[in-house]
């Protein structure tokens, strides 16, 4: 069966610190590949998503960039962090003849 | 701008009871349709999927769908104190690999 893995589970930052978070699947090949946002008592909102290694497609031009250094690895960076990037960043896989989603379970970043 | 809408609630629900939940949805393309859970503080976790126009029960949960309506919703039948959580609900068209989700109603099952 498949597994999604998140890390860290929480994180403290301060403005301006660099950022690095990783989600990783297992159990799968190829998977579809999602980053979400959830600000507080908010929705969720897509930041990236990539179909292959390499494959990285941009909804919301900001600081934040994604990275897919191998098939089942994802990575969100920031080289500079601000207080609107607090929130509970979500990564999901999905494959690619289905759209169902499934969903890590999340990193907490607070940005003082 | 494609979007699914969901009242924010509170939805609150005596034990027991039926909770309906409800969503809209403005692209007509829209293929798959999905219901999540998310209890406080926690990540979203699927529960229903749903296709083709009607129902689909799967235990206590049933997902209705209306395409020429374009309208999704979700019963919840013997309402249980644990069924207390913001539920998500999501679109997908085949033409893309994302989902468009809703900002989640909060249910409250009062015991």
């Amino acid at each position: 069966s498949q597994t999604i893995h998140q890390w860290p589970a929480t994180l403290v930052q301060p403005v301006g610190s660099p950022l690095s978070l990783e989600c990783t699947v297992e159990g799968t090949s190829n998977p579809n590949l999602y980053w979400y946002r959830q600000a507080a008592g908010r929705g969720l909102q897509l930041l990236f998503y990539s179909v292959g290694i390499g494959q990285i497609s941009s909804e919301v031009p900001q600081n934040l960039s994604a990275s897919r250094p191998q098939d089942r690895q994802f990575i969100l960076s920031s080289k500079k962090l601000l207080l609107s990037d607090s929130g509970f960043y979500l990564c999901a896989w999905s494959l690619g003849d289905t759209d169902t989603q499934y969903f890590g379970p999340g990193t907490r970043l607070t940005v003082l | 701008q494609k979007e699914v809408e969901q009242n924010s609630g509170p939805l609150s629900v005596p034990e027991g009871a039926i909770a309906s939940l409800n969503c809209t949805y403005s692209d007509r393309g829209s293929q798959s349709f999905f219901w999540y859970r998310q209890y406080s503080g926690k990540s979203p976790e699927l529960i229903m999927s749903i296709y083709s126009n009607g129902d689909k029960e799967d235990g206590r949960f049933t997902a209705q769908l209306n395409k020429a309506s374009q309208y999704v919703s979700l019963l919840i039948r013997d309402s249980q104190p644990s069924d207390s959580a913001t539920y998500l609900c999501a679109v997908g068209s085949r033409s893309s690999y994302k989902l468009i989700f809703g900002s989640g109603t909060r249910l409250l099952v009062r015991p």
